[in-house]
């Protein structure tokens, strides 16, 4: 079974400090995406990348930055937190085939409060 | 801005088959139509998807309009453990996925 693991459940941040979001998958993936979830608006993309080093920004990409150094590893990087930052942080990750993006496989998710 | 969209919310009673929709009268004509579901704050799971023809898995069915301007996710059987909120989205390639809001789905006994 594909994997897609998120370095952290739960976590609790400070306004102003840097954070770091770590996700891994297994499958040899080449996509890999960045979500935020937050209550009445549905998912909303901040980043995606389809290769090493390739990054492309989503719908929300301000106050966000991402880093994919290895295949396997996607991370996400809120360089100075701030309390409209709070909310749950989905990863995931799909194979692609031809035209088709493939299915997308997510992490439990990273949920976030910056106070 | 999403390219699909779809009901705010739906019920349907337990047993009954639901029928779900979705709008994506913009996609281009190699883009696959998936739909996903998420029952409470886990990450979505996929169901199922199709390009052009009609499919169908152990979960669900997926009528997709021979226009491709929209489509319909059927569930059966609904049962109680179907409640959740169910997404459409389109994809190609290497594009962004969005998923935008999704239909909350109630099952009621």
């Amino acid at each position: 079974d594909v994997k897609v693991t998120q370095s952290s459940r739960y976590l609790v941040k400070r306004t102003g400090e840097k954070v770091f979001l770590e996700c891994v998958q297994d499958m040899d993936h080449e996509n890999m995406f960045w979500y935020r979830q937050d209550p009445g608006l549905g998912l909303r993309l901040i980043y995606f990348s389809y290769d090493v080093k390739m990054k492309e920004k989503g719908d929300i990409p301000e106050g966000y930055s991402v880093s994919r150094e290895k295949k396997e590893r996607f991370s996400l990087i809120l360089e100075s937190a701030s309390t409209n930052q709070t909310s749950m942080y989905l990863c995931a990750s799909s194979f692609v085939s031809g035209f088709d993006t493939g299915e997308l496989f997510f992490g439990e998710g990273s949920r976030l409060t910056v106070l | 801005d999403a390219k699909t969209t779809q009901p705010t919310s739906m019920d349907c009673a337990e047993g009954r088959a639901a029928n779900l929709p979705c709008n994506h009268s913009t996609i281009s004509g190699n883009e696959y139509v998936y739909w996903y579901r998420q029952i409470h704050s886990q990450g979505p799971q996929y169901i199922i998807h199709g390009l052009k023809n009609n499919e169908t898995n152990e979960m669900a069915s997926l009528i997709i309009t021979e226009d491709r301007k929209s489509s319909t996710l059927i569930l059966p059987h609904a049962t109680l453990r179907d409640t959740a909120v169910y997404y459409c989205t389109s994809s190609l390639f290497h594009d962004k996925i969005i998923f935008g809001k999704g239909t909350r789905l109630h099952i009621l006994p």
